[in-house]
């Protein structure tokens, strides 16, 4: 069965430093989908970053990027110019391609200090 | 933010009330997924839908109910409710191939 690892349970960082949040996964299927989730306090949940593992070039939204080491089954998200309203829990997301059933890891809390 | 929307944000019952949490989308979208939360923990899937008439038990045994009589409309039954069902709840939906599951706000159940 696939199983997600966030090794971080907490993470602070300096506003306007960067930040890197660590994902592992454990999976014998090739083709499946990544995905990291912000999660704020009293919000919803939103996706951040989206990585098809077919894809060899790490995706990147603006100040978010991902290091996609797919042999390694690592899957970490880099955080650039941290902001106040980055602070959130972070989840990082395993799908298979054979079903839309998402596995998630159990969340970094990332805490920005101004 | 997506349109998909939650009732009630928050809801303290007592021990043995039957209850309904709703969940709807104006997406249009097939797939939708209830999840249960506990604070600052990960999520688990509890039920899921691909379409209407179509529901299905997630990874995490629980003891509610759903049911997909319109797209829209995805409630989520608790015959019973009793303290161990304390958790928040948070509904998703999601279209195919862009893939996205889109969060609502998530309903918070206290059972005393």
């Amino acid at each position: 069965a696939q199983t997600v690892t966030q090794s971080q349970p907490e993470m602070s960082v300096q506003e306007a430093e960067t930040v890197t949040l660590s994902c592992t996964y454990d999976t014998s299927e090739s083709d499946y989908y990544l995905f990291w989730y912000k999660q704020p306090p009293s919000r919803q949940m939103i996706l951040v970053i989206r990585q098809e593992a077919y894809k060899q070039q790490n995706a990147t939204e603006n100040r978010f990027s991902v290091n996609f080491q797919k042999a390694a089954k690592s899957f970490s998200l880099k955080i650039s110019d941290s902001q106040l309203g980055d602070a959130a829990m972070y989840f990082c997301a395993y799908r298979s391609a054979r079903n839309y059933q998402l596995i998630w890891g159990a969340g970094t809390k990332l805490i920005i200090k101004p | 933010e997506a349109d998909i929307y939650q009732t009630p944000r928050y809801l303290v019952i007592g021990t043995g009330k039957k209850i309904t949490l709703e969940c709807s989308q104006t997406m249009g979208h097939d797939k939708m997924y209830w999840y249960q939360q506990d604070p600052g923990m990960e999520l688990h899937l509890i039920h899921y839908s691909y379409g209407v008439n179509s529901t299905e038990k997630g990874d995490l045994s629980s003891e509610s109910t759903v049911s997909r009589i319109r797209t829209e409309h995805f409630p989520l039954t608790l015959e019973s409710a009793r303290p161990s069902h304390t958790s928040q709840y948070l509904c998703a939906s999601s279209v195919p191939l862009v893939d996205t599951q889109y969060f609502g706000p998530g309903t918070r159940l206290t059972v005393l």
